[in-house]
């Protein structure tokens, strides 16, 4: 079975503060690809980044840095010096070999200012 | 269109009545999602196209939902018989290639369906 737990339900910080959102996957397939996809209150999704489980090199892109380890099958991702509008809930989500994607709960993070 | 377009934003309806969920996707993506999302959870898989034909509709939960997708563009999903347990937020992604969900969607705004 396939699964994605996001334990933080919600995350509050003040302005400029760094946040890791953590994500927790399960899966038995050997290859499998991990994202993340932002909801703000508009409601559209939005990629923010795909990883295939080949690839563990971390990544960076501006402001939001993403962490993934096989060993502890996590995929975190980190907000540096966050901002207002990086308000949002956000999911982390796994695609296996039946190419369903499976989501977690999402973290909603508020960014106070 | 820019983006993938869903109508209406918003339908309430009644216990018992039949629904029309509209997604008109990026032009030239050849793969269509259906999601269902309620509130305070991560969308949940309901169907999925691939030009004209449902390659995966095992997220469907009962015979009263469907969905089509006659020319390989627009996509309706279909309602009958409403129960107040299918509010939800009806969300529609396309993708450019086969890729299934391996590659970027791109989702709409979503149909919020309210059953009284």
């Amino acid at each position: 079975a396939q699964k994605v737990t996001q334990a933080q339900t919600e995350i509050s910080v003040v302005e400029k503060e760094d946040v890791t959102l953590d994500c927790v996957y399960e899966t038995r397939d050997t290859t499998y690809y991990l994202f993340w996809y932002k909801q703000p209150p508009s409601g559209e999704l939005v990629f923010l980044i795909r990883r295939n489980s080949f690839d563990e090199q971390n990544e960076i892109s501006g402001r939001y840095s993403w962490n993934f380890q096989k060993s502890t099958s996590s995929f975190n991702f980190t907000i540096t010096a966050s901002q207002v509008v990086d308000s949002a809930v956000y999911f982390c989500a796994l695609s296996g070999s039946n190419y369903q994607l499976i989501w977690g709960a999402g973290t909603k993070l508020i960014i106070k200012p | 269109g820019a983006g993938v377009s869903q109508t209406p934003s918003n339908k309430v309806t009644e216990k018992g009545k039949y629904v029309e969920l509209r997604c008109d996707p990026i032009s030239g993506h050849t793969a269509l999602y259906w999601y269902r999302q309620s509130l305070g959870q991560g969308p949940e898989f309901l169907i999925y196209f691939q030009g004209t034909g449902a390659a995966d509709d095992s997220g469907l939960p009962n015979d009263r939902f469907f969905a089509v997708r006659p020319e390989g563009s627009v996509s309706t999903l279909k309602i009958q018989r409403t129960e107040r347990g299918d509010s939800a937020v009806y969300l529609c992604a396309s993708s450019l290639n086969s890729a299934g969900a391996r590659g970027e969607l791109f989702f709409g705004e979503g149909s919020r369906l309210t059953v009284l």
